[in-house]
Formats: structure tokens, C-alpha cells, sequence
């Protein structure tokens, strides 16, 4: 009940085109759902992050959207550039639990940006 | 501003040493988390520390696998003794509060373990 599932496991997408990347969870009790961007030889960076009481966030060229009834999120990256090639976990947590804070992370998606 | 800092970047030892990696959470932070990394099983949370107190240390895969935070601004995450199998990256992260929601996770550049 703790998993995160994500697909696909890599993405090759155009400059200038529209990179998407799913995820979904089990845990219905989960209820903070960021996403992070990791590139090679550096640790996971928080890019964008959403709660479930909204069905979408955009921070510049990034969107999460949020599907509450069927467990899923995902990530789209518009205009995608080169420098967006990295690869990028999908994660959650639940708020106040006394067990912690603990982060359940996807698989991750390796994104490749073609010139 | 200087992020979390993590040592050695890379170690490699050969079976049955101790390994130690060490970690220097952001300033002003008062949580702390190791992660393990590899291609099988993806990031994996090992223990978290809030106020230098362990608060969740069920990742840990087994006895031979050690964590401290002595201090706000050190902690170490001890293999004794190291296996093969234990190979990977591991990263350290902090966070201003416990709550991930609030607060992201910062994490360090890792140490790339090879175990021969």
C-alpha cells in the first residue's frame, strides 16, 4: 500500500515538445505528492509539488495534474529543452504521521531531450 | 549558500570493512534523512532523524547498518561489515521540519559506495 508506481521508465521527446510522465499511488491516506529532477552525479531536486485538494499546479513550463478518485498524478513538461534531460522520481507522503515523514518515491522516468 | 554536504563523494573497500559516510545538513535545519539508491530497488529511505533524535529507522536493512546524528549539524551512517550487496548511492537530506509538505528535502550529492 506504500508503492508509487511510475511509468514509463524512459522518454525521448523533441525540443519543443510536451514530455509526460504518470504516476500512481495506493495509499489513499497519502495526501503531499511532489516531484523531484535528478541529474547525473547530483542528488534529487525538488521541482514542483502538489496537494489533493487541487486537480492541477504550473510553475513555469511544469504542471502537475492531479486525478484524486483514480489515485493518479503527472508531471508535464512544455517546451521541453535539452537542459530538461534528467531524470525525474515521483513521490509521496503522508502529513503528520507519527511514523515520519517518509518520502515513497517512483521508479523514476529517464527524460532525454533532443536537440 | 552551502547545501548539504556529504563524505567521501566516492569510496570503494573491499568486503568486511567498515564503511563510514558522513553528512552536514544545511544550517537552521533540524531534520535529517538518509536515502540508498540503486537500479533495482530505486531511492530508498533508510532512517530520519528530527532534533538529532532517530524517529523512523524501519528502512534500515539490517543490524550491520548503523546511523548517528550526534549534533544539529553532523551525522554518520556506518556498514560494519560491508557486503557487496550494499553497493550504491547513498544520499543524505535535510529539511527545516519534519513535515515533508512544508518544507522540501535537500539533498547532498551523494557517496557512490563500491563494495569489492
Amino acid at each position: 500500500q506504500q508503492q508509487v508506481k511510475q511509468s514509463p521508465q524512459s522518454l525521448i521527446v523533441q525540443k519543443g515538445g510536451i514530455s509526460i510522465i504518470n504516476c500512481a499511488y495506493e495509499n489513499t491516506a497519502f495526501d503531499y505528492f511532489p516531484w523531484y529532477q535528478q541529474f547525473p552525479g547530483k542528488g534529487p531536486a525538488l521541482l514542483i509539488a502538489i496537494r489533493p485538494d487541487v486537480s492541477e499546479k504550473k510553475e513555469g513550463r511544469f504542471t502537475i495534474s492531479f486525478n484524486k478518485s483514480a489515485k493518479q498524478f503527472s508531471l508535464h513538461i512544455m517546451d521541453s529543452q535539452p537542459g530538461d534531460s534528467a531524470t525525474y522520481f515521483c513521490a509521496a507522503s503522508r502529513e503528520g504521521e507519527t511514523s515520519g515523514s517518509r518520502l515513497t518515491f517512483g521508479e523514476g522516468t529517464q527524460l532525454t531531450v533532443n536537440p | 549558500d552551502a547545501g548539504v554536504i556529504q563524505s567521501p563523494r566516492h569510496e570503494v573497500t573491499e568486503m568486511g570493512q567498515e564503511v563510514t559516510l558522513r553528512c552536514k545538513p544545511i544550517s537552521g535545519h533540524n531534520s535529517l534523512f538518509w536515502y540508498r539508491q540503486t537500479m533495482m530497488r530505486g531511492l530508498e529511505l533508510l532512517i530520519y532523524f528530527n532534533n538529532n533524535v532517530p524517529i523512523d529507522d524501519s528502512g534500515m536493512p539490517e543490524d550491520r547498518f548503523s546511523a548517528k546524528m550526534p549534533n544539529a549539524s553532523f551525522s554518520t551512517l556506518k556498514i560494519q561489515p560491508s557486503e557487496p550487496r550494499d553497493s550504491a548511492v547513498y544520499f543524505c537530506a535535510s529539511s527545516f521540519r519534519a513535515s515533508v509538505s512544508n518544507q522540501p528535502q535537500h539533498f547532498g550529492d551523494g557517496t557512490r559506495l563500491s563494495i569489492l
